[in-house]
């Protein structure tokens, strides 16, 4: 199983600053890695798949990158709704696993 | 829009079964695999099974093989979940979501249903 391990796990910052969250892979895989975001009581929202690519409706702030172990969601400049907590996901092998979650609070 | 929207979520006493459905719009059901998720409370999410567009392959997460049982009936656009054996570690929001085409990520979500375990 790949475990995904998410830092750091709470980011505290102001609207307006810049974001950076990673996510490392216990394996590589390759550039199969996705990011979601949650809002509270909401679902997930996909929002970069393959590593660097911004799903359907996803604003140019978020953007990805990285492969095989060591990823980035940078998001250039928060706005009040991005405050939220971001899971990586990979599906490069069985079982499909997420990271436990970055929080980017106010 | 996409619209995913799951239902029978409940209170289920250890070793309880409960059957979880969801009922999907505005796309072509038939056209896409489809995945269940949980997210137990104040915790991160699982990918627990998925289903292809036929139903003929089915895959399941250690954590549920033997106990839960994914279907699909696309006549009626919908998704289900028999949970058998139930313990108190499947407490958690039980999410629908749409496979996205080609790859194995959710690109749409139902607003999730919530199973307890407790006795």
């Amino acid at each position: 199983e790949t475990v995904l391990t998410q830092s750091p796990v709470t980011l505290s910052l102001s609207p307006g600053e810049r974001a950076t969250l990673s996510c490392r892979a216990s394996q590589s895989v390759r550039n199969y890695l996705a990011w979601y975001q949650q809002r509270p009581g909401q679902a997930p929202r996909l929002l970069i798949y393959d590593a660097s690519n911004r799903a359907t409706g996803i604003p140019a702030r978020f953007s990805g990158s990285g492969s095989g172990t060591d990823f980035t969601l940078t998001i250039t400049s928060l706005e009040p709704e991005d405050f939220a907590v971001y899971y990586c996901q990979q599906r490069s092998d069985w079982p499909l696993t997420f990271g436990g979650g970055t929080k980017v609070e106010i | 829009q996409v619209q995913l929207m799951e239902s029978g979520g409940g209170l289920v006493k250890p070793g309880g079964s409960l059957r979880l459905s969801c009922t999907t719009s505005q796309f072509t059901f038939s056209d896409y695999f489809m995945s269940w998720l949980r997210q137990a409370p104040g915790k991160g999410l699982e990918w627990i099974s998925y289903i292809s567009r036929g139903g003929n392959t089915i895959h399941y997460a250690d954590s549920v093989e033997g106990r839960f049982i994914i279907s699909r009936d696309n006549a009626k656009n919908s998704l289900y979940l028999q949970m058998d054996s139930l313990r108190a570690e499947d407490t958690a929001v039980y999410y629908c979501a749409r496979v996205k085409s080609g790859a194995y990520y959710f690109d749409f979500w139902g607003l999730g249903t919530l199973v307890t375990v407790s006795s």
